[in-house]
């Protein structure tokens, strides 16, 4: 009930691509969904985030898609560049409370 | 404004021996979380503390602790060291209970 199924594992993607990353959950009282991106030895840093009184929000090349129905979200990642190679975990939160992450996604963007 | 800092950067320990870690929230922050982040297990939660309370606790045995004091910052506790604390610890604040979530870069914690 409290997991945030996270996939592709691993992910590579031609520069100028499209990078998806989907998530899927099963608890209903997740009503905050952010997306966080890491890159090696920092912490990670929140890149985009989401209600679900809300089907898309885009900022950027960065675009989160909502199927509160399928309770399923992905991020998009328009025109991929070698610079946005890094781990991607979403996550999920009840209100107020702790946040429960996905298992992540390493992305490699080649030139 | 400064973002969460976290100190030590990286230690060294051997089993057995216990280690405390800090962390600053950003200014004004009242929440501080802190994470355990390895490569098999992925980040998980240890426990959370908001105006000096715990108020949420994560399933990890009680050589985990923590605290707050009152002008936020935290401290996280291990005792007992085993191989497997060997990992990443993560401390993330937040201005209240129902904010977004900003993380430090962590401290790198190994055990020999």
């Amino acid at each position: 009930q409290q997991q945030v199924k996270q996939s592709p594992q691993s992910l590579i993607v031609q520069k100028g691509g499209i990078s998806i990353i989907n998530c899927a959950y099963e608890n209903t009282a997740f009503d905050y969904f952010p997306w966080y991106q890491q890159f090696p030895g920092k912490g990670p840093a929140l890149l985009i985030a989401i209600r679900p009184d809300v089907s898309e929000k885009k900022e950027g090349r960065f675009t989160i898609s909502f199927n509160k129905s399928a309770k399923q979200f992905s991020l998009h990642i328009m025109d991929s560049q070698p610079g946005d190679s890094a781990t991607y975990f979403c996550a999920a939160r009840p209100e107020a409370d702790k946040l429960i992450f996905g298992t992540g996604t390493r992305l490699q963007v080649f030139p | 404004k400064a973002g969460v800092t976290q100190t030590p950067r990286y230690l060294i320990k051997t089993r057995g021996q216990q280690v405390t870690l800090s962390c600053s929230p950003i200014s004004g922050h009242r929440s501080v979380s802190w994470y355990q982040q390895t490569p098999g297990q992925g980040l998980q939660f240890l426990f959370e503390y908001f105006s000096e309370t715990q108020r949420n606790k994560g399933n990890f045995p009680g050589r985990f602790s923590g605290r707050q004091f009152s002008n936020s910052r935290s401290e996280m506790n291990v005792s007992t060291l085993e191989l497997g604390d060997s990992a990443l610890y993560l401390c993330a604040s937040r201005r209240g209970l129902g904010n977004e979530q900003f993380f430090g870069p962590g401290t790198r914690l190994t055990v020999l």
